[in-house]
């Protein structure tokens, strides 16, 4: 069973779009997290949820918002998508440990 | 704040030894250490918490100086299996704990073994 999974692997998408990425953990961890990790490779959090709530929001534009129906879920939504969106965005999970990541979603934005 | 991370790459052949460093200039509750391989999420490898602790498995340690607020990660024997780009991230002082705040990464030292 994979532990973080995230759907979908790959996402291309127009200017202006609104998309979703889903991210469910099996861990039963309390904390999750999502990171923008750009062409460089730096990696960057976006949003930390512990038990369904909104615990830190760094500098992100509010056009990206969490949603998290669960404690095994965290979805990201991204309305009017823009070219410096493109990056790959990972969820993972942790419990007073190390994060186990998801696979990560490749966003395209042409 | 960001970590520092160096060398930003090191290239060595099998069997020698490398190590890593990442300093900040906070004070640190944590440091984790984590594995990227290309196209790949990236593999945590071990956290080091405030005491200044040392730990490791196999051939990959590392330590934590709590007083300079520095870790280093240290590979012994490379393995071409070791070839990756590694992040040291930071969890900081007094921020609200249990992993809520996040880690915050390095930039990322991207190391090479040749066979």
């Amino acid at each position: 069973d994979t532990a973080v999974s995230q759907t979908p692997k790959y996402l291309v998408t127009q200017m202006g779009n609104d998309k979703s990425i889903k991210c469910e953990q099996n861990l039963g961890h309390d904390t999750m997290y999502w990171y923008k990790q750009d062409s460089k490779k730096f990696l960057k959090i976006m949003f930390s949820y512990n038990n369904k709530e909104l615990i830190i929001n760094e500098t992100v534009p509010n056009r990206f918002s969490p949603k998290s129906p669960d404690k095994a879920h965290l979805n990201l939504h991204i309305n009017s998508l823009e070219l410096g969106d493109s990056a790959v965005y990972f969820c993972a999970s942790s419990q007073y440990g190390g994060y186990t990541f998801g696979s990560g979603t490749r966003l395209t934005v042409v | 704040q960001q970590p520092v991370q160096s060398p930003q790459a090191v290239i060595l052949r099998e069997g020698e030894d490398a190590v890593i460093n990442c300093s900040s200039s906070k004070a640190l509750y944590s440091v984790h250490w984590y594995r990227q391989k290309h196209g790949e999420a990236p593999v945590f490898l071990m956290i080091l918490l405030k005491g200044g602790e040392q730990k490791g498995h196999e051939k990959i340690s590392a330590s934590f100086n709590e007083k300079k607020q520095q870790s280093s990660l240290y590979l012994t024997a490379s393995q071409l299996s070791y070839s990756g780009t590694y992040f040291c991230g930071t969890e900081r002082e007094g921020g609200l704990g249990g992993g809520a705040d996040g880690l915050t990464f390095g930039k990322g030292t991207h190391l090479i073994i040749q066979p």
